[in-house]
């Protein structure tokens, strides 16, 4: 069982970036995709990316523009930072793992509002 | 992208009834497909992965089926709990992409 847990601002500015953490309370597993995740309010899911305990990232090319991922293991956490925001970046923004392919484990999201 | 295609949007059902979900997919995903429920409020859950194989913890009453382009879904008797959204998603490519989802609510 894998704990995660998003944690940053609620409210961001337009043209502002967003920048979200997820802490992992025990600790980097090799072999995962560490993934972000978003749904805007009341509609779909949307894979964001994910980076590798080795520091490569996949980026959505609808995003990938404006995205970056990183990850401190000494801290036990990877973070998202998505640049320019809109009001449509608007969501739950989740992190999750992702072994072969397949999404196991999910943080409860963190609701982002994006609004002057 | 590979477009994953849900459908119905919405299925009406009772308490007790078989639920059929379809995903179909804009090219062949191979057997690459998970399914996950979501619950209002919470985030989603995984069911089953690469189309037929339940996750840790899913009830038997959920199974999956399908390959290439078209799988399913299946709850075999609705439980009060199982009225949720349900998203297919696929690891054939390495972008992600999931379905719009289908809502299963009580009729």
């Amino acid at each position: 069982q894998v704990q995660l847990q998003e944690s940053g601002p609620g409210l961001v500015k337009p043209s502002e970036s967003l920048s979200l953490t997820c802490t992992v309370p025990g600790g980097f597993i090799s072999g995962y995709c560490w993934s972000w995740i978003r749904q805007p309010p009341g509609k779909g899911l949307e894979w964001i990316g994910c980076i590798y305990y080795s520091g490569s990232t996949n980026y959505n090319p609808s995003l990938k523009s404006r995205v970056t991922m990183s990850m401190d293991t000494s801290k036990n956490q990877f973070s998202l930072k998505l640049s320019s925001v809109t009001a449509a970046d608007t969501a739950v923004y989740y992190c999750a793992t992702e072994s072969t392919g397949r999404l196991d484990y999910w943080g409860q999201g963190a609701l982002v509002t994006v609004s002057s | 992208e590979i477009v994953l295609t849900q459908s119905p949007a919405t299925l009406s059902l009772s308490p007790g009834e078989r639920a059929t979900l379809s995903c179909r997919a804009s090219q062949s995903v191979s057997s690459y497909v998970a399914w996950y429920q979501q619950k209002p409020g919470q985030a989603p859950r995984l069911l089953i992965y690469d189309a037929s194989s339940r996750a840790t913890g899913t009830p038997a009453r959920f199974s999956g089926s399908g390959s290439g382009t078209d799988f399913t879904l299946t709850i075999s008797g609705l439980e009060p709990e199982d009225f949720a959204v349900y998203y297919c998603q696929q690891r054939r490519d390495w972008l992600r992409t999931f379905g719009q989802g289908t809502k299963v609510e009580i009729k």
